[in-house]
């Protein structure tokens, strides 16, 4: 029962021009949305988010875009460089109370894709 | 700041075996998170702890695997006995007050033989 789906593994795209990464999920309590990036021997790290109050998040050359109607969302890159040849995991979060004091949401990601930027 | 602190980086085991794996979450976290990589699945989170509370181990596979959060700033996640299909990348990660910004360890890699 994958909640997070990016349905596709891979992706190649040449120096300069726009990366677009996909990614799709099924719960519709879900109400914040990340992108992470991960390079190899490391720990993935926060690259951006969105709030589901909001349609586009935009933080220099990347831009998330949300569309909750189809419960979608998607990374822009652009102008894609060779650094940002990495795995791109997008995770989704349903913020809860607990013991009424402190917020907290289990953080579901998906599978994940492989950008290969070729210079 | 030091950020999660996660031991051993390699752990190569036998069948049967136990495993402990360890994490030291950034100070100030109240949230930790034990996650398991695999190509298959991504990153299938396992455990998650608030205040030092197990919230929910429904990702946890079996019982062969146990978490614990003896205080803020210690965790392990126990494999015993450990199997093949163990094999993966496990991450610890914290956060502060669900903020959803997670704050991975560099992973400990796992092969069980």
């Amino acid at each position: 029962d994958q909640q997070v789906k990016q349905n596709s593994p891979s992706l190649s795209v040449q120096e300069g021009r726009i990366s677009i990464l996909n990614c799709d999920y099924t719960n519709s309590m879900f109400d914040y949305f990340l992108w992470y990036k991960k390079y190899p021997a490391e720990g993935p790290t926060f690259l951006i988010s969105i709030s589901s109050i909001k349609d586009k998040n935009e933080d220099g050359r990347f831009t998330v875009f949300l569309n909750k109607s189809a419960k979608h969302l998607s990374l822009h890159i652009v102008p894609s460089q060779p650094g940002d040849s990495a795995v791109y995991f997008c995770a989704a979060v349903q913020a809860r109370k607990i013991h009424g004091s402190s917020n907290t949401g289990k953080l579901i990601f998906g599978q994940g894709t492989t950008l290969q930027v070729k210079p | 700041d030091a950020g999660v602190i996660q031991s051993p980086r390699h752990e190569v085991t036998e069948m049967g075996q136990e495993v402990t794996l360890r994490c030291k979450p950034i100070s100030g976290h109240n949230s930790l998170f034990w996650y398991r990589q695999t190509m298959m699945r991504g990153l299938e989170l396992l455990i998650y702890f608030n205040n030092n509370v197990p919230i929910d181990d429904s990702g946890m596979p079996e019982d062969r695997f146990s978490a614990k959060m003896p205080n803020a700033s210690f965790s392990t996640l126990k494999i015993q006995p450990s199997e093949p299909r163990d094999s993966a990348v496990y991450f610890c990660a914290s956060s502060f007050s669900g903020s959803g910004e997670l704050f991975f360890g560099e992973g400990s890699r796992l092969t069980v033989l």
